[in-house]
């Protein structure tokens, strides 16, 4: 069965960086596409960006152009999500899916605190 | 990119049927027909529901319809039941590997 399976809750300080992984199985890795979606406290969901595991072409929602950076590795069935210059308003779950968003990681939630 | 517009809550009586719709324009919502819906319940990963406006992923009741006439899409609950009680997100595709979730809608069950 299909499984993303995201890394675990992270704290960082303002001004950090943080890298969040997600390790796909049961599926052809290089046959659908990677999201990274957030949802704030309290808040809605957000789509952060894409990668085409078949190639690597990667896509960024304007908002984070500039501070997201998502990579992959295809050794491990694996893509990387880093966000960098992180401030207290990037508190939030991020969460990876794949294709039509039909399968989901569990989230991990990355806390921004001085 | 602006998120769509959705309404912040709708309701219904259990067996009666409620509408949500997302709001985007001629640069998303209206350009593709790629537009899904996601329930989500508190504390839980969404659950794709709606996928290419109308298709409903397998193990979804058909209770749940998709429609779009527009820049508009909606996304009807018919029959409602007390599990249908949770946030509703739509979400576009936009062009040049871009998408964008709608503001989402909170649907209780009276």
């Amino acid at each position: 069965q299909v499984q993303l399976v995201q890394s675990g809750a992270e704290v960082k300080k303002p001004g950090a960086s943080v890298t969040i992984s997600c390790k796909a199985s049961g599926y052809a890795f290089t046959n659908y596409y990677i999201h990274w979606v957030r949802q704030a406290p309290g808040q809605g969901l957000q789509w952060m960006g894409i990668i085409n595991p078949s190639g690597g072409d990667t896509s960024y929602a304007q908002k984070f152009q500039g501070r997201v950076t998502v990579t992959m590795d295809t050794s491990t069935s694996t893509v990387y999500m880093e966000l960098s210059s992180l401030r207290s308003e990037d508190t939030a779950v991020y969460y990876c899916g794949i294709g039509q968003l039909d399968y989901w990681g569990q989230g991990t939630l990355i806390t921004v605190s001085s | 990119q602006s998120a769509l517009t959705q309404p912040p809550s709708a309701s219904g009586s259990p067996g009666q049927s409620v509408t949500i719709s997302c709001t985007g324009t001629s640069s998303d919502v209206g350009a593709y027909t790629f537009v899904s819906w996601y329930q989500q319940h508190p504390g839980k990963a969404p659950k794709l529901m709606i996928y290419e406006v109308t298709k409903r992923p397998s193990g979804v009741p058909d209770r749940f319809s998709g429609s779009k006439s527009g820049n508009t899409a909606s996304l009807t609950v018919s029959g409602l039941q007390a599990e249908d009680e949770a946030d509703y997100y739509c979400s576009s595709y936009a062009g040049s590997n871009n998408y964008v979730f709608g503001t989402g809608t909170m649907v209780t069950v009276l």
